[in-house]
């Protein structure tokens, strides 16, 4: 079945640790996403990338870093320049660069703590 | 930044009854979509409406889209407990760098 995967489920952070969230689809769908979501709250977006090699800052990229190596792949880094990470973490991917044409799938999910 | 807000923050009911939900945006849009997220989980794509449509059904879903007032309603017919979840509105801002916007959601308790 195609899907987008997100590894791990759970992630405990030492202060001052740098740390990868990995996401990973088989969709061959063209654009990826990561957003965060803090506790009854949105999504805020961290990075997309449209393309391979190429990604963009969202709202909210101070402290994170991605790389878009291959189609598949869209890998978040949470440097220890983020202040505040304990987080849900979400990838999505949309067929198209466009995602109001039809819309996000979403990956499960990686809880993040700082511990 | 936050595009769409939607009302009530929290909802609960019974089951058998409907549930209605809504989301207010601040700049034009291209389409609106609609999630649903359980606790815990990815969010998943219910309905997309676009920007020239008033109405559309999917199933027990009802969605409404008004651009003059810059809102849209989720309908939810005959609820039942596994409606339980968080759900979004999410758009897409007219000439923005082709990603969506998501609003803070409406936290759904169907009561058995």
């Amino acid at each position: 079945d195609g899907g987008i995967t997100q590894s791990p489920k759970y992630l405990f952070r030492k202060e001052g640790q740098n740390v990868t969230l990995s996401c990973e689809q088989n969709l061959n769908h063209d654009a990826m996403y990561w957003y965060r979501q803090d506790p009854g709250q949105g999504l805020r977006l961290i990075y997309y990338s449209q393309i391979v090699n190429d990604f963009q800052k969202g709202d909210i990229a101070e402290g994170y870093s991605v790389s878009r190596e291959k189609k598949e792949s869209f890998p978040l880094t949470v440097t220890s320049a983020q202040k505040n990470p304990t987080a849900f973490y979400l990838c999505a991917s949309s067929m198209d660069r466009d995602p109001s044409n039809y819309g996000y799938t979403f990956g499960s999910g990686t809880r993040l703590t700082v511990v | 930044s936050q595009q769409g807000e939607e009302d009530p923050q929290a909802l609960s009911i019974q089951e058998g009854e409907n549930a209605t939900m809504n989301c207010s945006y601040k700049t034009s849009i291209n389409n609106l979509q609609w999630y649903r997220q359980n606790s815990g989980r990815g969010l998943v794509h219910l309905i997309l409406i676009r920007s020239n449509e008033r109405e559309k059904h999917s199933g027990r879903l009802r969605v409404t889209l008004d651009t003059s007032k810059k809102s849209s309603s989720l309908l939810i017919t005959a609820s039942r407990a596994a409606d339980t979840a968080s759900y979004f509105c999410a758009t897409d801002p007219s000439g923005s760098a082709r990603q969506l916007t998501f609003g803070s959601g409406t936290q759904l308790t169907v009561l058995p």
